[in-house]
């Protein structure tokens, strides 16, 4: 199965900065994703992001806020803009294996003070 | 994709088989019980997944029952290392379209002494 990398993996921000979260995979793959998971909470899709296109928001979340790169079909960046104490969370990035499921990064934990 | 249904907690002592049930009543016929597992501060982790029939692999066996509705993920000898929240989704597989990966809750599994 196919190996992200993600980082960093852990950050400490002010609150207004930005932060710009990478992940690359290992092997050419269509699309990626990108969850958020809240302390004690489930993992919430962000969005997915295809090489060569916008990437696709879910609701409640939007471009201004999480920009998403794509530049080729291993590598993708986040980038948690203007943030807040509420965008402290757990950033992972993810992609689809087919039949071999989905693998996930190790996450990005991010605490905004 | 079809909502799932898991207690929000089990126990099981070490050694003992730990058995998982999902309840997943309005699941299609073109979808697919695929499990999960999160350990603590990590990326998901695939576990197993099944159409109709009884699966097993080297971490995990997923029973199915005959009308689909629900299902069991089966530890047969837990360790402690098995602790962790187990998710079960139902969906569609890869098909090289949009194929976003949803979570619920999930069950926290406290393997134990």
């Amino acid at each position: 199965s196919a190996v992200i990398s993600q980082k960093p993996s852990r950050d400490i921000c002010q609150r207004g900065t930005s932060l710009t979260i990478q992940c690359q995979v290992d092997s050419q793959v269509t699309m990626m994703f990108w969850y958020r998971q809240q302390p004690g909470q489930s993992l919430t899709l962000i969005a997915t992001a295809n090489q060569g296109s916008e990437a696709t928001y879910e609701s409640g979340f939007v471009i201004d806020k999480f920009p998403i790169s794509r530049p080729n079909l291993t590598f993708s960046t986040l980038t948690v803009s203007n943030m807040s104490p509420e965008d402290s969370s757990i950033y992972l990035c993810s992609v689809d294996q087919g039949w071999a499921g989905y693998t996930f990064g190790s996450g990005t934990r991010l605490t905004v003070v | 994709d079809a909502k799932t249904t898991q207690p929000p907690s089990m126990d099981c002592a070490e050694g003992r088989a730990a058995n998982l049930p999902c309840n997943h009543s309005t699941i299609s016929g073109n979808e697919y019980v695929y499990w999960y597992r999160q350990i603590h501060s990590q990326g998901p982790q695939y576990i197993i997944h099944g159409l109709k029939n009884n699966e097993t692999n080297e971490m995990a066996s997923l029973i199915i029952t005959e009308d689909r509705k629900s299902s069991t993920l089966i530890l047969p000898h837990a360790t402690l290392r098995d602790t962790a929240v187990y998710y079960c989704i139902v969906r569609v597989p890869f098909t090289g379209t949009a194929s976003k990966l949803t979570f619920g809750t999930g069950t926290r599994l406290q393997v134990t002494l």
